[in-house]
C-alpha cells in the first residue's frame, strides 16, 4: 500500500514563500515512469494542477501557468520525499494543496494515490 | 488548455436509483494509442479525491462494478447503476491527454434525495 503524508497547514502573508513536503511510503520517488504531482483546490479555481516531476534517468519538471517562474519541485531521493516551494505568494494561492502520484506502467493509470491535503491561507 | 465541462452541477438521487454525470472536453481526448485520456474522481466529504476510472472506462482497484464509464473523443459519461449512501460526494472528470497540463471539470455534487 502506498501512502503520501503531507506537512501541516500554512498561514502566510503575501510575498512570502510557501514550502510543503510530501513523504512517500510504499513506493520509490525515483522509480521510473511514475510521476509525482502537486494539485491545489480552491473555490476560485477548483482543482488545479500546480507542478509535476518524474524520473527517467534524470529529473523532468513541469509547472502550471499560474505558478510558472515562482514554483520549484524539489525531489529528495534519500528521504523518499518531495517538496513544493512557491515564492511570492498572493491570496490567490490559498487553498488545499495535495501531493499525489500518477501511476504509469505500460499505461497511464491515473492519479491513484493522494495525500491528505494541506490547507494554505495567504492573508494580510 | 483543454476545458472540461460537467453536467449537471448537482444531482439528487434516491437510494437504489441510477445516476449519470456527463463530461465534455473542448478537444478530443482520443490518443493515437487508442485510449481516451479521461479519468473520473470522487471526493467524498472531508476527504481527498480518489480515482474511480482511468483511460475512459477502466475501473480503478476496489471500485465496484455498479460504477461504470463510457465515451470517446469529447463526450463522456459516468454512471452509477444503484446509488448507495457511500456515493455522496463531488465527482470530477479530468483530462490527461495534454499531460503534464492536466485539467479538471468543475465537478458534480451527488447527494441523496
Amino acid at each position: 500500500q502506498v501512502y503520501l503524508q503531507q506537512s501541516g497547514p500554512r498561514l502566510l502573508k503575501p510575498s512570502q514563500t510557501l514550502s510543503l513536503t510530501c513523504v512517500i511510503s510504499g513506493d520509490s520517488l525515483s522509480k521510473n515512469k511514475n510521476a509525482w504531482v502537486w494539485i491545489r483546490q480552491s473555490p476560485l479555481r477548483g482543482l488545479e494542477w500546480v507542478a509535476r516531476a518524474y524520473y527517467a534517468s534524470q529529473w523532468y519538471f513541469h509547472y502550471g501557468t499560474t505558478v510558472q517562474g515562482r514554483a520549484m519541485f524539489e525531489p529528495d531521493t534519500p528521504r523518499n520525499q518531495f517538496s513544493l516551494q512557491l515564492n511570492f505568494v498572493t491570496p490567490e494561492d490559498s487553498g488545499v494543496y495535495y501531493c499525489a502520484r500518477i501511476k504509469v506502467d505500460t499505461l497511464n493509470r491515473g492519479i491513484d494515490v493522494w495525500g491528505q491535503g494541506a490547507t494554505v491561507t495567504v492573508s494580510t | 488548455d483543454f476545458v472540461m465541462t460537467q453536467s449537471p452541477v448537482s444531482l439528487s438521487v434516491s437510494l437504489g436509483e441510477p445516476a449519470s454525470i456527463s463530461c465534455t472536453s473542448s478537444q478530443s481526448l482520443l490518443h493515437t494509442d487508442g485510449y481516451n485520456y479521461l479519468d473520473w474522481y470522487v471526493q467524498k466529504p472531508g476527504q481527498s479525491p480518489q480515482l474511480l476510472i482511468y483511460l475512459g472506462s477502466n475501473r480503478a482497484s476496489g471500485v465496484p462494478d455498479r460504477i461504470s464509464a463510457s465515451g470517446s473523443g469529447t463526450d463522456f459519461t459516468l454512471k452509477i447503476s444503484r446509488v448507495e449512501a457511500d456515493d455522496v460526494g463531488m465527482y470530477y472528470c479530468m483530462q490527461g491527454l495534454q499531460s503534464p497540463r492536466i485539467t479538471f471539470g468543475g465537478g458534480t455534487k451527488v447527494e441523496i434525495k
